[in-house]
């Protein structure tokens, strides 16, 4: 299986802590995705960095990756009982129109 | 605008019964694919397609097919249902490919085979 490693598998936190997450990959990449999912819904597309690029922002989120130890974090910044959910990471890569591959996730629960 | 829409939502069939998890998007998307989702395994690409008439594998193929007559639909056949089918799949589209952009989800089809 190609499928990236997340760490950790379940996090859980306070209201206004930060949360980290982890995500290791296996082969070379276009680009690493970051996706929400809500119990019982559908995936959501957090942010996108591409393999040139070393980190990227979005609101309260913050997105790292290094290429040369193939991993990725995502930090949520003053976390809120509303970012309770599963976060994956997925890797783009291989054809031109490429397949993602999905990491196995990370179990995100903040307490009011 | 719908986005990516799935049905049916839920579904229980008996080992060996064949159904079809339809799967429509209305963002003029190329690029669509299936997913399962199992427990501890996170999404598994099962087929992908990158517009009309062009179909491959993804990790997971066996005991699925799939075609793309046109751009907005990419139903998922179940040939003959097995217990180890039972899971929730998920159809994603973008609009040209996952290399130049993110996918877009529909909201699942919870599979139960008896």
């Amino acid at each position: 299986s190609q499928q990236g490693e997340e760490d950790p598998q379940a996090l859980s936190i306070q209201e206004g802590e930060n949360a980290t997450m982890n995500c290791s990959y296996k082969t070379s990449i276009n680009n690493l995705q970051w996706y929400r999912q809500n119990s019982g819904r559908g995936l959501v597309h957090l942010i996108l960095i591409r393999s040139n690029e070393r980190e990227k922002h979005s609101g309260r989120l913050r997105v790292t990756l290094d290429t040369s130890k193939k991993s990725s974090s995502l930090l949520i910044t003053a976390s809120r009982a509303a970012d309770t959910a599963s976060y994956f990471c997925a890797n783009a890569g291989g054809t031109s129109y490429g397949k993602l591959t999905f990491g196995q996730g990370t179990i995100l629960t903040v307490h009011p | 605008n719908a986005g990516v829409t799935q049905t049916p939502k839920f579904q229980v069939l008996k080992t060996g019964q064949s159904m079809t998890l339809q799967c429509a998007q209305d963002m003029n998307h190329e690029y669509m694919s299936w997913y399962r989702q199992d427990p501890g395994m996170g999404l598994r690409l099962i087929h992908y397609s990158v517009g009309a008439g062009i179909t491959d594998q993804g990790e997971v193929p066996n005991g699925y097919n799939v075609s793309r007559s046109t751009t907005e639909d990419f139903p998922l056949r179940l040939l003959s249902a097995a217990p180890s089918q039972t899971s929730v799949y998920f159809c994603a589209s973008s609009y040209l490919s996952v290399i130049t952009g993110e996918l877009f989800f529909g909201e699942g089809s919870r599979l139960t085979v008896l």
